[in-house]
């Protein structure tokens, strides 16, 4: 299986800073990965897929970013609503999809 | 609207079957595949596998093959997860979530089943 390894598993930040999440793949996937954010006893939403792609209705402060088999989920300036836990996942075609272990941002 | 409608919460006793449901709606439902995603409590996402809605193909995650089905009725646009002999451990919140066919992320995601296996 495709491991996907995600740092931090926890942050704490306050609204209106900048805030980076990384999650790795153990081999490479190119750019099949995709965030998700989830809200405590919520479905978890898909924010960015194909690496870099915005899904539509997501807010301009969320990007991403791809290095090889380093990727990076950016939220430039945190809004309230940001406080959520954030999963990366690949979707290649190396099957079982996997997920990250999960990033938890919390208030500071 | 685009949906994916869950049946509800279930309590069941180790050993027993149970089958969940997943009915799509506002789309095309061959044209997407329907993934089933476990979250055990207080836990991550895992990936349980995958079926085509329109043949009816599936794909299972190896850590759950065997233990679990996954079947589909396109007439009424529904996917189903089933279990044959529950166990303590399938005690979790069970989502399922589309896949348009160019694998570009689970842009829809039901609202969750949470399954308890308790004697």
């Amino acid at each position: 299986d495709i491991q996907m390894t995600q740092s931090p598993s926890s942050l704490s930040a306050s609204v209106g800073d900048r805030v980076t999440i990384t999650c790795r793949a153990s081999q490479y996937i190119s750019t099949f990965l995709n965030w998700y954010q989830q809200k405590p006893g919520r479905a978890p939403k898909l924010l960015i897929y194909a690496a870099s792609t915005l899904q539509s209705g997501v807010p301009g402060r969320f990007s991403a970013s791809v290095s090889g088999t380093d990727f990076t989920l950016t939220i430039s300036s945190l809004q309230p609503e940001d406080f959520a836990t954030y999963y990366c996942q690949q979707s290649s075609t190396t099957l079982p999809y996997t997920f990250g272990q999960g990033t938890k941002l919390e208030i500071k | 609207e685009v949906q994916l409608v869950q049946s509800g919460a279930e309590v069941k006793k180790p050993g027993e079957s149970l089958r969940i449901s997943c009915k799509g709606s506002g789309y095309a439902f061959t044209t997407y595949w329907i993934n089933w995603v476990r979250q055990m409590p207080g836990k991550g996402l895992e990936w349980m596998g995958r079926i085509d809605p329109d043949d009816s193909y599936t794909d299972y995650n190896p850590s759950f093959q065997g233990h679990v089905t996954f079947s589909i009725d396109k007439s009424i646009s529904t996917a189903y997860l089933q279990w044959s002999s529950l166990r303590a451990s399938d005690t979790a919140m069970f989502y399922c979530a589309r896949l348009p066919k160019a694998g570009e992320g689970f842009d829809i995601w039901g609202q969750g089943t949470m399954v308890t296996v308790s004697s």
